[in-house]
């Protein structure tokens, strides 16, 4: 079975502090995807980015980063220089493979980041 | 391209009458959508898979009877609420995968349902 766990629940930083949001994963599968997604007030979840198994490389878009560690079935997300606007909760997701049957999402139970002046 | 949309946004009922949320993909033809449903300040917790033209599969703990799902088309899916009580208070969301992207799930904005 598919377990997606963030351990952190809340997270309070000041604005343009780095935060590092963790994920540890479990599955059985050698295939899977990872996905972190953002949820902000409005409820509207927003994709961030998706990762296949094969590839370990670290990925960095603007403020986001995201590092990927297959040895410690790990996915951590990182935020630099943190905004207000980047208050929201975030969620990281597991899918198993699409093996011709619909690829379920396994949801973490989020972290929420909260980013004051 | 792959916009998920969802109607109504929000609805307010009483309790012992039956609500319809629908999912639609806009500028995609989806043979899978999903259906999650999400306490506050929860996650997000997967209630059914739905294919067209077929009938939904329900993960497990979930009444069939009470959520029914039905995807008509490749464009729209829907989940009714029946007989709806003040637990099924949540917000429910659809998502929706693109044939060519299937290890991708777009989703919709969400409805939140409250029941009186």
């Amino acid at each position: 079975a598919q377990k997606v766990t963030q351990a952190q629940t809340e997270i309070s930083v000041v604005e343009k502090e780095d935060v590092t949001l963790d994920c540890v994963y479990e599955t059985r599968d050698t295939t899977y995807y990872l996905f972190w997604y953002k949820q902000p007030p409005s409820g509207e979840l927003v994709f961030l980015i998706r990762r296949n198994s094969f590839d370990e490389q670290n990925e960095i878009s603007g403020r986001y980063s995201w590092n990927f560690q297959k040895s410690t079935s790990s996915f951590n997300f990182t935020i630099t220089a943190s905004q207000v606007v980047d208050s929201a909760v975030y969620f990281c997701a597991l899918s198993e493979s699409f093996t011709g049957t619909a690829s379920k999402l396994t949801f973490g139970t989020g972290t929420r980041l909260q980013v004051t002046l | 391209g792959a916009v998920v949309s969802q109607h109504p946004s929000r609805v307010i009922c009483k309790s012992g009458t039956s609500v319809k949320i629908e999912c639609r993909s806009l500028d995609f033809q989806a043979t899978t959508m999903f259906w999650y449903r999400q306490f506050p300040k929860k996650s997000l917790m997967l209630m059914a898979t739905s294919n067209e033209g077929s009938k939904a599969t329900y993960e497990q703990g979930v009444e069939k009877d009470k959520f029914l799902i039905n995807h008509a088309s490749l464009t729209l899916s829907t989940l009714t609420v029946t007989s709806a009580h003040p637990e099924d208070s949540s917000f429910y969301i659809c998502s929706a995968r693109v044939p060519a992207r299937p290890n991708e799930q777009f989703f919709g904005p969400g409805t939140r349902l409250t029941v009186l």
